[in-house]
């Protein structure tokens, strides 16, 4: 089981900064299979990014995603208040598909 | 556009059978994969399980002797069922869609998402 380690567990941040999102995984994502997801309280996850670095339809360019191997990054550039919520990455390269514990991102 | 729907039980009796339904409009269930996850506040996110085609599924090896999905493509739904639950099945349960038509993208929509709690 691939174990995904998320780092950091909060950051704290203003509106207009930058967000940057570590996702580490045990072992080698099989072909980069790796998402990101929003989930703000009371809500489902939403998924921003897929394989690692492919926008899903809709979500902003302000979100950007880069890595390969075990290290992937999420970026937010420019964060809106609608950004402050939390962040999991999730590989879906081999089973079982795993998730990682989540970054909070909460206004400074 | 297209929506998932959990419907089943809020509350399961422990060593009992936990059963949901996730209801699918805006898409056919005869194509793409469709799934489960649950979320815990101690576990986080946990994949369960998807099923695809005419009924093959992959399950979660954690929970793979406990769990059995189906579909029922005349009322485009979807079903899971967990055997032999304990309190360390509550969660909220989603269902999800993971595309591959046109686009492969994972995860890429979800229910409201159902909280089963396991209690005597």
């Amino acid at each position: 089981e691939i174990v995904l380690t998320q780092s950091p567990g909060t950051l704290s941040l203003s509106p207009g900064e930058r967000a940057t999102l570590s996702c580490r995984a045990s072992q080698s994502v099989s072909s980069n299979y790796l998402g990101w997801y929003q989930q703000k309280p009371g809500q489902a996850p939403r998924l921003l990014i897929y394989h690692a670095s492919s926008r899903a339809p809709g979500i902003p360019d302000r979100f950007s995603g880069s890595g390969s191997g075990t290290d992937f990054t999420l970026t937010i550039t420019r964060l809106e208040p609608d950004d402050f919520a939390l962040y999991y990455c999730q590989q879906y390269g081999s089973s079982p598909l795993t998730f990682g514990q989540g970054t909070k991102v909460e206004i400074k | 556009q297209m929506q998932l729907k959990e419907s089943g039980p809020g509350l399961v009796k422990p060593s009992e059978t936990l059963s949901l339904t996730c209801t699918v409009s805006g898409d056919s269930i005869s194509s793409n994969y469709w799934g489960w996850i649950r979320q815990t506040a101690g576990k986080g996110l946990e994949w369960i399980g998807h099923i695809y085609g005419v009924g093959d599924t992959i399950n979660n090896p954690s929970l793979n002797s406990r769990v059995n999905m189906s579909l029922d493509m005349s009322k485009n739904q979807f079903s899971l069922t967990l055997r032999s639950v304990t309190a360390a099945d509550t969660a909220v349960y989603y269902c999800v869609r993971t595309r591959i038509l046109g686009i492969y993208l994972p995860f890429d929509s979800w229910g409201q998402g159902t909280l089963v709690t396991v209690s005597s």
